[in-house]
């Protein structure tokens, strides 16, 4: 079965300032990992994803993360925050099912 | 653009009452899912459906039925609505590939008193 940890609930973080948030899966191969964005009220949006090749995988928006194998982790990274970036971030993990699972979802909120 | 639709944002209904959300998508994707949203709770899958008349159960199905007759459009049916089914709802489609995200609606938001 496949998982996802997103181990904080909150982030807060000052405009300008940068931001990791944080993803850990379980699966049992390679799997097919991805990072969405939710702004109130919204849908969810694809920030990025990665499947195979080179581990660090730029998104939209100025965002980007690295997986890790050896830690089973896909943080997501951005180097200067804007207000516009507050949002609920969730990381998912689709091994061969084409079911994608998951996380509970990391609120950030940015001070001025 | 592709585009999948949920055709409320907001809804109240009765204790009892049978509900239906509908979803549509116009990008000729095989796969459609249905998610409930609840704070601290991340997404849950309700139901999958992976062709028209096919549907599998997703880790909470329990108070809901899906029904997909057409390939496009994916309806998720409250037969009695209850007060814990108070929640967003998600709709996402996808094609059956290892390589493309889900793409999602805007939400229902659902309430039940």
């Amino acid at each position: 079965a496949q998982s996802v940890t997103q181990p904080d609930i909150h982030i807060t973080v000052s405009e300008g300032a940068s931001l990791e948030l944080r993803c850990n899966y379980s699966y049992g191969a390679t799997p097919y990992l991805f990072w969405y964005v939710q702004s109130p009220g919204q849908g969810l949006q694809l920030l990025l994803k990665y499947f195979s090749g080179d581990t660090l995988v730029q998104g939209i928006k100025g965002f980007e993360a690295e997986f890790k194998r050896s830690q089973s982790s896909f943080n997501l990274r951005k180097p200067s925050v804007h207000w516009s970036d507050a949002a609920e971030y969730f990381c998912a993990v689709e091994g061969g099912s084409y079911i994608p699972t998951f996380g509970r979802g990391t609120s950030l909120i940015v001070h001025p | 653009d592709v585009k999948v639709t949920q055709s409320s944002r907001y809804l109240v209904k009765r204790t009892g009452e049978k509900v239906f959300l509908e979803c549509v998508q116009d990008m000729d994707h095989e796969n459609m899912f249905w998610y409930r949203q609840d704070p601290g709770l991340g997404l849950r899958l309700i139901y999958f459906s992976y062709d028209v008349k096919m549907k599998e159960k997703g880790d909470i199905p329990e108070g809901y039925s899906v029904s997909r007759e057409k390939k496009e459009r994916f309806s998720l049916i409250l037969e009695s609505a209850s007060t814990n089914q108070t929640s967003m709802y998600l709709c996402a489609s996808s094609p059956p590939t290892k390589n493309t995200e889900a793409f999602f609606g805007q939400g229902t938001r659902l309430t039940v008193v």
